[in-house]
């Protein structure tokens, strides 16, 4: 079965603070994409980023940056110096091999970054 | 080149009425999927196009949701008739299939009162 978890229902930071959210998945697919996306107040879904399970190498974008690490499990995204543009519901998702590209997602973290 | 496009972008109906959401995936895409978030809960998958032809429709709800992809190119999710529960984001994504990317539509958001 597949499955994502992620722990963090809702999490508040004052700006310019470092935020961590943590995301850990369940696949027995050996071939399997890993997705960020961002859902801000307005409603539309904003892609972040597509890790796909044989590149473990982390990644960096501007203030955003993502820790892959198949041992356990776990794509956790964090950002640096968080702004009040980065309020918004955030999602970790997986889709595999065998699942026909159908994209499953985790139940979201809300983040609210306070001015 | 267009991205997935969904029509209304919002829509606010009465409970018992009957609303029709459309979208047109990237072209090309064979592979077309229904998701939906509602009352602020996980976005849920509703159901998986191939072409024509319904490949997986495990997530839909009940049967006052009706999908359809005549022609195998833009998709129709009509409820009827629409409950209070239904309101929420419906997003609408598509791909080539092959275990490719899925792209996703900005979302109609359904207001029912």
């Amino acid at each position: 079965a597949q499955k994502v978890t992620q722990a963090q229902t809702e999490i508040s930071v004052v700006e310019k603070e470092d935020v961590t959210l943590d995301c850990v998945y369940e696949t027995r697919d050996t071939t399997y994409y890993l997705f960020w996306y961002k859902q801000p107040p307005s409603g539309e879904l904003v892609f972040l980023i597509r890790r796909n399970s044989f590149d473990e190498q982390n990644e960096i974008s501007g203030r955003y940056s993502w820790n892959f690490q198949k041992s356990t499990s776990s794509f956790n995204f964090t950002i640096t110096a968080s702004q009040v543009v980065d309020s918004a519901v955030y999602f970790c998702a997986l889709s595999t091999e065998t699942s026909y590209d159908k994209v499953i997602f985790g139940p979201g973290t809300s983040l609210s970054v306070i001015p | 080149e267009a991205g997935v496009t969904q029509f209304p972008s919002h829509s606010v109906i009465e409970k018992g009425q009957t609303v029709t959401l459309r979208c047109d995936p990237i072209s090309g895409h064979d592979n077309l999927y229904w998701y939906r978030r509602v009352m602020g809960k996980e976005i849920k998958f509703l159901l998986h196009f191939v072409k024509e032809s319904k490949q997986d429709e495990s997530g839909m709800p009940n049967n006052r949701f009706l999908a359809e992809r005549t022609g195998g190119t833009y998709s129709t999710l009509k409820v009827q008739p629409a409950e209070l529960e239904d309101s929420g984001v419906y997003f609408c994504a598509s791909s080539l299939g092959g275990h490719t990317e899925a792209f996703f539509g900005q979302g109609t958001r359904l207001t029912v009162v």
